[in-house]
């Protein structure tokens, strides 16, 4: 089956580390998204990893394990605006097209 | 450039009734995929096409069906509506296996 688990809800403090985690179980595998969602917005593209290895743009970062089906976010210096819900999702390799596998989000709240 | 855009952006609809909903990518994109996404939860695939044929199907009831034309809009119909069918509904758009991009989403209530 297809299944992708992360935290349901995090809290962190303004300008610390965070690190969202998100292991997967899917029948395929053809790259792994992280977006980001704000109440009543639509999802925004973050980042993007098929080959295993940390991904890095600006304050954000990915990191992929494909033997572990392991990914996690990291956000560094955060910011009252990163509050928000963080989606993982892969893209299954037994579809021909596009099909993302979303993972149920994790709530993330920045306090000051 | 503009990116995705959907209409409506709010519908209220009862049950047993229609609804149809518009998408039109982003300029060069020829594929669409249709996400519903109820709260609390990660958006659901529904639907992808490509160069105006189906290419992938979610786990959704034939009440769902979608359609994309000559210049890569589409529209996702959705029939018989259950109070179940209350969610947002996203357009994402994307050059076939590229990274999708999502449009603001369509907020559908069935009372």
């Amino acid at each position: 089956g297809q299944n992708i688990d992360q935290p349901t809800e995090m809290t962190a403090t303004e300008g610390a580390i965070v690190q969202i985690n998100c292991t997967y179980q899917t029948s395929g595998f053809n790259g792994l998204f992280w977006y980001q969602q704000h109440a009543g917005e639509a999802p925004t593209f973050l980042s993007y990893n098929v080959l295993d290895g940390l991904e890095e743009k600006g304050r954000f970062s990915s990191f992929l394990s494909r033997s572990k089906g392991y990914s996690y976010l990291l956000l560094k210096e955060l910011q009252m605006k990163d509050s928000a819900s963080y989606l993982c999702a892969v893209r299954d390799r037994g579809n021909q097209g596009g099909k993302l596998i979303f993972g149920q989000g994790t709530e993330l709240s920045v306090k000051p | 450039d503009a990116g995705v855009t959907q209409s409506p952006t709010h519908l209220i609809k009862t049950r047993g009734q229609q609804v149809t909903l518009r998408c039109s990518p982003i300029s060069g994109h020829k594929s669409v995929s249709w996400y519903q996404q109820v709260l609390g939860q990660g958006p659901q695939f529904i639907f992808q096409y490509y160069e105006k044929e189906e290419r992938g199907r979610g786990n959704f009831p034939d009440r769902f069906s979608a359609r994309q034309f000559p210049n890569y809009s589409s529209e996702l119909n959705v029939n018989a509506l259950l109070l179940g069918d209350s969610a947002l509904y996203l357009c994402a758009s994307s050059p076939m296996q590229e990274t999708q991009y999502f449009g603001p989403g369509t907020r559908l209530l069935v009372l």
